[in-house]
């Protein structure tokens, strides 16, 4: 069983449209995670969710709409893509609380808009 | 924004060498962190150090510690050319509501 599982792994789209990624975690974690990795590898946090509650917004467009309908499932909606939303989305999950353990990551969700 | 530096940014070694990796940090931390990434993969954890131990070991891996010049090193030894990936140090801070932050990474190339 995949711990972190993420859908789709590849999405190509066009500027404009609206997509959404998937993220669920059968760890029994508390904590789950949207990393955004760019182009040159960098690996930035965007937002962060404790027990379906938002706990980090990190200067993200508000385009980005995260949704937790429960602590096993943190999703990623994007509105009006633009080309410099392209890159990997990895969703994590962690078991402690303070947002200092492990992080578990899933396999990365390639986003590219045309 | 970005807490941890990576040196070197990219590492080429023969199979049965050491690789060493360092990592600077900018603010307090609660831990330090490791992780490796394989091409086209998500990231998985190698090794925790926290802020109050010098130095852990994990196979063939070992990290040190040193928050007075704030930084890390990881060393792998009698490397494998499964040993290729990129290598990620994230910190873990003392400030509650934050995440853990990510370095640039190194990317490690070993060849048979």
């Amino acid at each position: 069983d995949t711990a972190v599982s993420q859908t789709p792994k590849y999405l190509v789209t066009q500027m404009g449209n609206d997509k959404s990624i998937k993220c669920e975690q059968n760890l029994g974690h508390d904590t789950m995670y949207w990393y955004k990795q760019d182009s040159k590898k960098f690996l930035k946090i965007m937002f962060s969710y404790n027990n379906k509650e938002l706990i980090i917004n990190e200067t993200v467009p508000n385009r980005f709409s995260p949704k937790s309908p429960d602590k096993a499932h943190l999703n990623l909606h994007i509105n009006s893509l633009e080309l410099g939303d392209s890159a990997v989305y990895f969703c994590a999950s962690s078991q402690a609380k303070g947002f200092t353990g492990e992080l578990f990551f899933g396999e990365g969700s390639r986003l590219t808009v045309l | 924004s970005q807490q941890g530096e990576e040196d070197p940014q990219a590492l080429s070694i023969q199979e049965g060498e050491n690789a060493t990796m360092n990592c600077s940090y900018k603010t307090s931390i609660n831990n330090l962190q490791w992780y490796r990434q394989n091409s086209g993969r998500g990231l998985v954890h190698l090794i925790l150090i926290r802020s109050n131990e010098r130095e852990k070991h994990s196979g063939r891996l070992r990290v040190t510690l040193d928050t007075s010049k704030k930084s890390s090193s990881l060393l792998i030894t009698a490397s494998r050319a499964a040993d290729t990936a990129s290598y990620f140090c994230a910190t873990g801070p003392n400030q509650a509501g934050t995440a853990l932050i990510f370095g640039k990474g190194t990317t490690l190339s070993v060849s048979s």
